[in-house]
């Protein structure tokens, strides 16, 4: 079944540790995002990539870090400047660059603080 | 800029009420999208309806009814005889741009529907 891997579920961090997340996808989806959701809030945009070898800002990039060197992949890191990471994150993917087409959700990676 | 409005931020019911949850939207774009997502309690973000910005046709599935109003800029989500599993959060979604690029989410409306 084609969908979205996010992995690991849970992660936890220690104080000055980069961490990655990784988000694989088998859906040929051009576009790939990476959102925070702090408990009880909305979705914030971190980054997205529209094509391979090339992604945008978010509303909240400061902190985070990402690659997409594959069309399937797009990790992200969350770096030791990002002082408040414990959040829960999702990636998500949509095919072909057009307006009409949804974005399709992973399961999401809960990350804590040590 | 594009926006999303979803004012209720939590609706409680009891079960087999009727309950609407709110969406209004802001947009420049002459061609756009709109879309409700589900989040139940295990977290992920469930897909429920796209609709376009030319066509104005109310949907109906099952329980789950949708009246899109371009005149008012809303986007409304009808549950009816609601249960227990409808308890999430729900997200009202706005793309536009000429390759959907400006994807913007609503704060959410937490829905409780209870025994």
């Amino acid at each position: 079944d084609g969908g979205i891997t996010q992995s690991p579920k849970y992660l936890f961090r220690k104080e000055g540790q980069n961490v990655t997340l990784s988000c694989e996808q088998n859906l040929n989806h051009d576009a790939m995002y990476w959102y925070r959701q702090d408990p009880g809030q909305g979705l914030r945009l971190i980054y997205y990539s529209q094509i391979v070898n090339d992604f945008q800002k978010g509303d909240i990039a400061e902190g985070y870090s990402v690659s997409r060197e594959k069309k399937e992949s797009f990790p992200l890191t969350v770096t030791s400047a990002q002082k408040n990471p414990t959040a829960f994150y999702l990636c998500a993917s949509k095919g072909a660059r057009k307006g009409n087409q949804p974005q399709h959700f992973g399961d999401g990676t809960r990350l804590s603080i040590l | 800029a594009q926006k999303v409005t979803q004012a209720q931020t939590e609706i409680s019911v009891v079960e087999k009420e009727d309950v609407t949850l709110d969406c209004v939207y802001e947009t420049r774009d002459t061609t756009y999208y709109l879309f409700w997502y589900k989040q139940p309690p295990s977290g992920e973000l469930v897909f429920l309806i796209r609709r376009n910005s030319f066509d104005e046709q109310n949907e109906i599935s099952g329980r789950y009814s949708w009246n899109f109003q371009k005149s008012t800029s809303s986007f409304n989500f009808t549950i009816t005889a609601s249960q227990v599993v409808d308890s999430a959060v729900y997200f009202c979604a706005l793309s536009g741009g000429d390759y959907g690029q400006n994807f913007v989410f609503g704060p959410g409306t937490r829905l409780s529907v209870l025994p």
